[in-house]
């Protein structure tokens, strides 16, 4: 498997710009988590979903963030509109379900909001 | 979930043993203990977890207290390779709960030749 694939890796946009993130998780796993990472605040975990359902949103920071996963292979976060202070390292995670089971990382799409 | 204490950073020599330590002095009955690693400019990479004996794989060892209120993460022989900010979680397992895990600030390890 080539593990949790993200897109892209790289995003430069001026502010009030929308953006989407994409995410294929891992096949056959049934968690998909959106993780965001600051110098700030280190890795916060913004939305998780089970079987294509958002369980936990809480972590979402404001109402211009929007995650949908419409099938098992594929998952969006969406900022609209953009805006400076969104700019992070933002990972997509995925996971079985299970006592033991472990996160699978992407490597990333690096967000930078001029 | 209980809270971890991990020092900010630690050096080791190339090829020796690193030991990072993990305090989780609240830690209750049913929650494990996970590291992960994040090299510079990857996502967060699995190494191990564990309840309360001591795990050994390709990775890394864990060494649990017996009291269960510390653990050490140990690399036998790191590598430069090895550089990275590992991170102590301590979370409880549910088959029906979300698998999120919350990350620390972690122990910035730095390997040197």
């Amino acid at each position: 498997d080539a593990g949790v694939i993200q897109s892209p890796r790289h995003e430069v946009t001026e502010m009030g710009q929308e953006v989407t993130l994409r995410c294929k998780p891992i096949s056959g796993h049934d968690y998909l988590f959106w993780y965001r990472q600051t110098m700030m605040r280190g890795l916060e975990l913004l939305i998780y979903f089970n079987n294509n359902v958002p369980i936990d949103d809480s972590g979402m920071p404001e109402d211009r963030f929007s995650a949908k996963m419409p099938n098992a292979s594929f998952s969006t976060l969406k900022i609209q509109p953009s805006e400076p202070r969104d700019s992070a390292v933002y990972f997509c995670a995925s996971s079985r379900q299970g006592a033991f089971e472990k996160l699978f990382f992407g490597s990333g799409t690096q967000l930078s909001v001029l | 979930d209980a809270k971890t204490t991990q020092p900010t950073s630690m050096d080791c020599a190339e090829g020796r043993a690193a030991n990072l330590p993990c305090n989780h002095s609240t830690i209750s009955g049913n929650e494990y203990v996970y590291w992960y690693r994040q090299i510079h400019s990857q996502g967060p990479q699995y190494i191990i977890h564990g309840l309360k004996n001591n795990e050994t794989n390709e990775m890394a060892s864990l060494i649990i207290t017996e009291d269960r209120k510390s653990s050490t993460l140990i690399l036998p022989h790191a590598t430069l390779r090895d550089t990275a900010v590992y991170y102590c979680i301590v979370r409880v397992d549910f088959d029906n709960a979300g698998n999120m895990l919350t990350f620390g600030g972690g122990t910035r390890l730095m390997v040197k030749p």
